[in-house]
């Protein structure tokens, strides 16, 4: 059974940094592309972040670039969202995600994990 | 960037009805790279259909997706009273950079 189980998230003041963690299981971690989401309080849904299975390849939202790096560790079965310098606006729920297929080009979050709350306030 | 537009904002209906959202791209989505995720209160999203159609795995066969270009819809033939719940359609592709409606909300009549 696939479960992704993300942590790290807390509250932190404006200008702060937060590391968050995804541990997976249940699937062969090393050929999935992950990516992480967000959610503000009563919002939709926005792409963060995403990267390939060999952690070679990144990619990052506009709003988050130069600011946010994804990394993962395939030894640990972990993809990491280090955050810097943030925002009241990067308050959310912090979601990661597993890829549908491996190697066939298509970006498709087929399983998300449960989320950790980043609340960024002074 | 492709943006999508959903309707109804809210949708209320009684269990047994069926449920009809839809969801409009600004531009044509390649290949029907349109998925559908429902959302329930206080849990992450779950993919219910991929490629326009195609329902993603364990999802009951009460849920149907249609379209192409750029309007879709998602369908429940009959309504279940754990099926009320946020839906969001999303397009997706060979760039990880996804977007997603703002959801439809279907809530108890």
């Amino acid at each position: 059974e696939v479960q992704l189980l993300e942590s790290g998230g807390g509250l932190v003041q404006p200008g702060g940094s937060l590391r968050l963690s995804c541990a997976a299981s249940g699937f062969t971690f090393s050929i999935f592309a992950m990516s992480w989401f967000r959610q503000a309080p009563g919002k939709g849904l926005e792409w963060v972040s995403a990267i390939g299975g060999s952690g070679t390849d990144t990619y990052y939202a506009d709003s988050v670039k130069g600011r946010f790096t994804i990394s993962r560790d395939n030894s640990k079965n972990t993809v990491y969202l280090q955050m810097h310098s943030l925002r009241a606006e990067d308050t959310a729920i912090y979601y990661c995600a597993k890829d549908q297929i491996t190697g066939d080009g298509i970006w498709l979050m087929s399983y998300w994990g449960q989320g950790t709350l980043v609340t960024v306030s002074s | 960037e492709i943006v999508l537009t959903q309707s109804p904002g809210t949708l209320s209906l009684s269990p047994g009805e069926r449920a009809t959202l839809s969801c409009r791209a600004s531009q044509s989505v390649s290949s029907s790279y349109l998925a559908w995720y429902q959302q329930k209160t206080g849990q992450a999203p779950r993919l219910l259909i991929f490629g326009a159609s195609s329902r993603a795995t364990g999802i009951a066969d009460r849920f149907s997706g249609s379209g192409s270009g750029t309007d879709f819809t998602l369908t429940i033939s009959r309504l279940e009273p754990e099926d009320f719940a946020v839906y969001y359609c999303q397009q997706y592709g060979r760039s990880p950079e996804v977007t997603f409606g703002q959801g439809t909300r279907l809530e108890i009549k």
